[in-house]
């Protein structure tokens, strides 16, 4: 089964700085992966997926990620923190074999940013 | 338009009561999902629908009922619920179930079982 893991349950940057929020993926094959962002008491947004077409992905609101499958990572990075940022963030796999079912999630990371 | 609409955004009921919860979108979508979000914890998937056909979660209690009317409606019906499943309920689509395609969110019914 796929899976994904990310690093740090809380991450604290200043205003900014650069976030980084790490995430690996355990999967036999080149797997489709997710960010999601999650502001207090809302759904899931999306800000970006890799799909295979490009290791580079670009997203919403200035993130972007880099599929590096000889570190089976894809971590998110934006240059800059805003205070706006704060939030909670999801790293998620979608199956590749055809008979997805959803997404499956890492566990989170709660992004604070300092002022 | 990417929405998913969910009503209603709150909901408390008892625990004999009968409720559901309910879910749009008009995107054309012909995958929809319904996922279960606990307080700091990532989302759980419940239940699949593809092509208005369900796909069973077998760990999902009989207590939830998941109905899909249309291709753009799906409901959830709750009935005799306990109070440890007060949770936020997320609605989601996609185009279909392939893989690499967007999941998108409602905002979610929070729901409080007294």
């Amino acid at each position: 089964a796929q899976s994904v893991t990310q690093l740090g349950s809380h991450v604290s940057v200043s205003e900014g700085a650069l976030v980084l929020l790490r995430c690996n993926y355990s999967s036999s094959v080149p797997p489709y992966l997710f960010w999601y962002v999650q502001y207090p008491n809302q759904g899931l947004q999306l800000l970006l997926k890799y799909t295979s077409a490009a290791t580079l992905v670009k997203g919403i609101n200035g993130f972007e990620a880099e599929f590096k499958k000889s570190e089976t990572s894809f971590h998110l990075t934006k240059p800059s923190a805003h205070m706006s940022d704060a939030a909670e963030y999801f790293c998620a796999v979608s199956d590749t074999g055809g008979g997805a079912d959803g997404l499956t999630f890492g566990k989170g990371t709660h992004l604070i940013i300092q002022p | 338009d990417t929405e998913v609409t969910q009503t209603p955004k709150h909901l408390v009921m008892g625990m004999t009561n009968k409720k559901s919860l309910k879910c749009e979108q008009h995107m054309g979508h012909r995958a929809m999902y319904w996922y279960k979000q606990k307080a700091k914890k990532p989302p759980e998937l419940m239940f699949v629908y593809s092509y208005e056909k369900l796909s069973i979660n077998e760990s999902v209690p009989s207590r939830f009922s998941p109905e899909c009317p249309n291709s753009s409606l799906l409901n959830l019906h709750l009935h005799a619920l306990q109070p440890e499943d007060s949770a936020l309920y997320l609605c989601a689509s996609s185009q279909s179930r392939t893989g690499e395609n967007t999941i998108y969110f409602g905002e979610g019914s929070w729901l409080t079982v007294v």
